[in-house]
């Protein structure tokens, strides 16, 4: 099956810093990336839709400037959490679907810890 | 846009016993509908999905069904056991490679 992977599986920061979160396709190209957000004991929430070659598409409610997404390949994209504040805590996971298929292929995560 | 709710939002369930998950969903275009299964701290992890092009689709001791008309599905699992315990998420899509909405989740503990 296709293989998505993230980086760093977990990180602390400090608040006021960035933070930045890599997903990678690792056997497939992928024009879409989605950025979920899931909080303690909650669904997964779409964030965005990262495009390769162009802009992301944001979800009603989540601030364009402060998540900043970068999908500068076929295999890569990028989620910059810039002046991380507690509340930004959560679990960030990346899907991106194979070929144009149904079925989408998930990350395994990104723990982040704002301190 | 597209809304999904799940029902329940907790189930216990004896080993052995069935177990079944409803959705609903808000938008007639949608049209795949996958079901997740998340251990804590894991990915969500593909256990079936059904197109809309389908009432019903089996693999093992899980099923999905689909009603189009009344835009509902439901997870069934049979003969749950203790392994099966998790949470579960149904989904819901518009086309190939679109965006996942999410229900709520389902809290699913079999005893045993």
């Amino acid at each position: 099956g296709a293989v998505v992977s993230q980086h760093p599986s977990w990180v602390i920061c400090k608040s006021g810093t960035s933070v930045k979160i890599e997903c990678r396709s690792l056997d497939f190209q992928a024009t879409t990336m989605f950025w979920y957000r899931q909080f303690p004991k909650q669904s997964l929430m779409l964030m965005a839709t990262s495009n390769e070659g162009s802009k992301a598409t944001y979800e009603q409610g989540v601030e364009k400037d402060k998540f900043l997404i970068n999908h500068a390949s076929l295999t890569l994209s990028t989620l910059t959490v810039t002046s991380a504040h507690p509340e930004d805590s959560s679990f960030y996971i990346c899907s991106a679907p194979r070929d144009n298929l149904y079925e989408q292929y998930f990350g395994p995560g990104t723990r982040l810890t704002v301190t | 846009g597209e809304n999904v709710e799940q029902h329940p939002s907790t189930l216990s369930v004896q080993e052995g016993d069935s177990a079944v998950i409803k959705c609903t969903y808000s938008d007639s275009a949608s049209n795949y509908f996958p079901w997740y299964k998340q251990e804590l701290g894991k990915r969500p992890q593909l256990i079936i999905d059904i197109r809309s092009n389908v009432g019903e689709k089996k693999d093992q001791r899980i099923a999905v069904t689909l009603n189009k008309t009344a835009k509902h599905f439901s997870l069934h699992i049979t003969e749950t056991q203790p392994e099966d315990s998790a949470v579960y998420f149904c989904a819901a899509s518009i086309y190939k490679g679109n965006k996942l909405v999410f229900g709520a989740g389902t809290i699913l503990r079999v005893k045993s």
